[in-house]
């Protein structure tokens, strides 16, 4: 299948900061890549989608001047977490797919803030 | 509106057994249907899917599943399960014939046990 990368797969970063995760469909055009996040034991949440070229579409709840996203090329995106507090820390997962029906993941980021 | 039950949060078994996970889904359209399985901090991988067609789909690692459209399942099966195979498993629909997001269940975690 389809090759998703997704660095990096763990970051520990101060409170105040921002981090940035990047997603990558290394052998085909993500032509939408979506951003989940998963609390410990559940299920995957949908952050955003987004569609390159277009601003991301944002779930209810989820603050866009908190995640980021860009999605400048057919090949990349990117969230940026701002300003990351505590409970920021989670596991973020992206996903990509193109002109085929299923979606192809990356291998998550665990972000930790202390 | 669509969306996916999972009807076990945790499934034990011993190895060598056969194991079925349960998935039931609602929704006012065709959908494709997707098994993804998530081994600890890693991303999902796809086992399988039903687009269309035969209603019974093998994927990998020995799995199956059979789609039944009266019933509004998915359930997945495997005749002999091996320890390699705990982790969560996922099951989600996603409306058929469209770029539309696919909806997680709340995942089922497959414990087996030597």
């Amino acid at each position: 299948g389809a090759v998703v990368s997704q660095h990096p797969s763990r970051v520990i970063c101060k409170s105040g900061t921002s981090v940035k995760i990047e997603c990558r469909s290394l052998d085909f055009q993500a032509t939408t890549m979506f951003w989940y996040r998963q609390f410990p034991k559940q299920s995957l949440m949908l952050m955003a989608t987004s569609n390159e070229g277009s601003k991301a579409t944002y779930e209810q709840g989820v603050e866009k001047d908190k995640f980021l996203i860009n999605h400048a090329s057919l090949t990349l995106s990117t969230l940026t977490v701002t300003s990351a507090h505590p409970e920021d820390s989670s596991f973020y997962i992206c996903s990509a797919r193109g002109r085929i029906t299923e979606a192809f993941f990356g291998q998550g980021t665990r972000l930790t803030v202390v | 509106a669509q969306s996916v039950t999972q009807l076990d949060s945790q499934v034990p078994v011993f190895e060598e057994a056969p194991v079925e996970l349960r998935c039931n889904y609602s929704s006012s359209v065709s959908v494709y249907l997707f098994w993804y399985v998530q081994y600890p901090n890693q991303g999902l991988q796809l086992l399988l899917k039903y687009l269309s067609g035969s209603t019974l789909v093998k994927g990998i690692n020995g799995f199956e599943a059979e789609f039944n459209k009266s019933q509004t399942s998915f359930h997945l099966r495997k005749p002999s399960v091996h320890i390699s195979d705990t982790a969560e498993y996922f099951c989600a629909p996603t409306p058929g014939g469209s770029q539309g997001n696919l909806i997680f269940g709340k995942g089922t975690k497959l414990s087996v046990k030597p």
